[in-house]
This record gives structure tokens, C-alpha cells and sequence, in this order.
């Protein structure tokens, strides 16, 4: 198994309040991802990081930042949580860019916003 | 843009049944194809994959065949387990510049003894 893990894997907050998500690996790949997981919509991309303090937006990056000062750590922070934001968020990770290349996924963490 | 369908299931069978759930995709160019599974509680594990037009990936017993010319990705296998119960993901890469990945919106599949 790849060497990923999140923190927390389990979090329930209150709809205006900052939530940080936190990616750690061990792998030493150069790109890492953060998805969102909802039922009837498989996994979408919020944001990924190609290097460090390189990111960029996926395809639902509204309310949603990210950063990643090392490479095994990517930080995923919703500034002021909505309960839209409620979801199952994986972190992933690849060598490469390459189209071939897989993504590995980490274990999830469970984000209830009240 | 790059799109993933597949059947919504739940699928349920029997053990020792045979497994067909179907993925078409729409994309630009040649993409990579793949399948992932999603074990309860768990994260995405890659099933297999395949990279280019009739390539066949295949592990633990389930197979996948590249087609172009039908743009498909059917995931097979001959006999399922209870233990394959899980949620299956079919997923696109594309090889061209912004080559997100594309995942369908999965499939429950429950094999009963």
C-alpha cells in the first residue's frame, strides 16, 4: 500500500467555521490530489499541487484552498465551512503526470458540516 | 468534455455468479482507462487498467478490455466472491495537456452467499 495518510479521518463542524484537512505521505511523489466523494457523482477534483507551493484548481474549487509548503504534506482548508461541504474527502498521489501513471488514494476523511 | 458512464446498481448477484458492469466513456484522443474499487470504510485501491486500444488489464480475476471503436471499459469477472462486494469506479486519463482524471459515479456491487 502506498504510504498515504489523513487527518482527521472524521470530523463534524459547524456551517462558518475554518476546517483543515491535512494529506501526509511518504512516498516522495511530486503530485498530489484532493477529491471530494458524493454519492452519484463518483470522485471530483478540487485542487492538485505539481511541486511544492505549486497548485492549481480542479473542477470544484469554489470555497475550498489549498497549500503545500513540503512535499509530503497538502493541506486542503475550507475557509468558512457550508453544509454543501459535506462529503468524504480522499487525498491521492502519482509519480508523474503521465496519463499512465495511477493515483494511489488515502483513506478518507469523513467532513459532516451542521 | 471527458465524461464516464456507468451502471448505477446496486448490481446484486450470487456467489459463483458472472459479472458485467458496464463503462462507456466520451474523450478527446487516447486516453488511459481504468478501474478502481472502493472496499467499505476504505479508500480507492486501483482494480486494473489499460492504456491504449485493445490493451487487457486484468487482476484477481477480473478483466477489462480497451475498446475504441465502442468506447468501453466493461469490467468482467467469471465467478464473484462475497468478498468482492465493494463499489466499483471506472476512470479516464486523458493524454493530452490538463489530463484530469475523469471517474464515473461508481457501482455497489453485493454478492450474497
Amino acid at each position: 500500500d502506498a504510504g498515504i495518510t489523513q487527518s482527521p479521518r472524521h470530523k463534524v463542524t459547524e456551517t462558518g467555521t475554518p476546517v483543515t484537512l491535512r494529506c501526509h505521505q511518504t512516498e516522495n511523489h511530486r503530485y498530489m490530489y484532493w477529491y471530494r466523494q458524493d454519492p452519484g457523482h463518483g470522485l471530483r477534483l478540487i485542487h492538485y499541487s505539481y511541486g511544492v507551493k505549486d497548485t492549481d484548481k480542479g473542477e470544484v474549487s469554489d470555497g475550498y484552498s489549498v497549500s503545500r509548503s513540503k512535499t509530503e504534506d497538502f493541506l486542503l482548508t475550507l475557509e468558512s465551512a457550508t453544509s454543501s461541504q459535506t462529503s468524504v474527502y480522499f487525498c491521492a498521489i502519482s509519480e508523474s503526470w503521465d496519463s499512465q501513471e495511477t493515483q494511489y488514494f488515502g483513506p478518507g476523511t469523513r467532513l459532516l458540516v451542521l | 468534455g471527458n465524461s464516464v458512464t456507468q451502471m448505477e446498481g446496486p448490481v446484486t448477484l450470487s456467489e459463483e455468479a458472472f459479472l458485467t458492469i458496464n463503462c462507456t466513456y466520451t474523450a478527446t484522443g487516447y486516453p488511459s482507462l481504468f478501474w478502481y474499487v472502493q472496499y467499505p470504510g476504505e479508500g480507492l485501491q486501483l482494480l486494473l487498467k489499460a492504456t491504449k486500444a485493445d490493451d487487457k488489464g486484468s487482476n484477481k480475476g477480473f478483466e477489462a478490455t480497451y475498446r475504441k471503436e465502442t468506447t468501453s471499459f466493461h469490467l468482467e469477472k467469471g465467478s464473484v466472491q462475497v468478498s468482492d462486494s465493494a463499489v466499483y469506479f471506472c476512470a479516464l486519463r486523458p493524454n493530452n495537456a490538463g489530463n484530469m482524471l475523469t471517474f464515473g459515479g461508481g457501482t455497489r456491487l453485493m454478492v450474497k452467499p
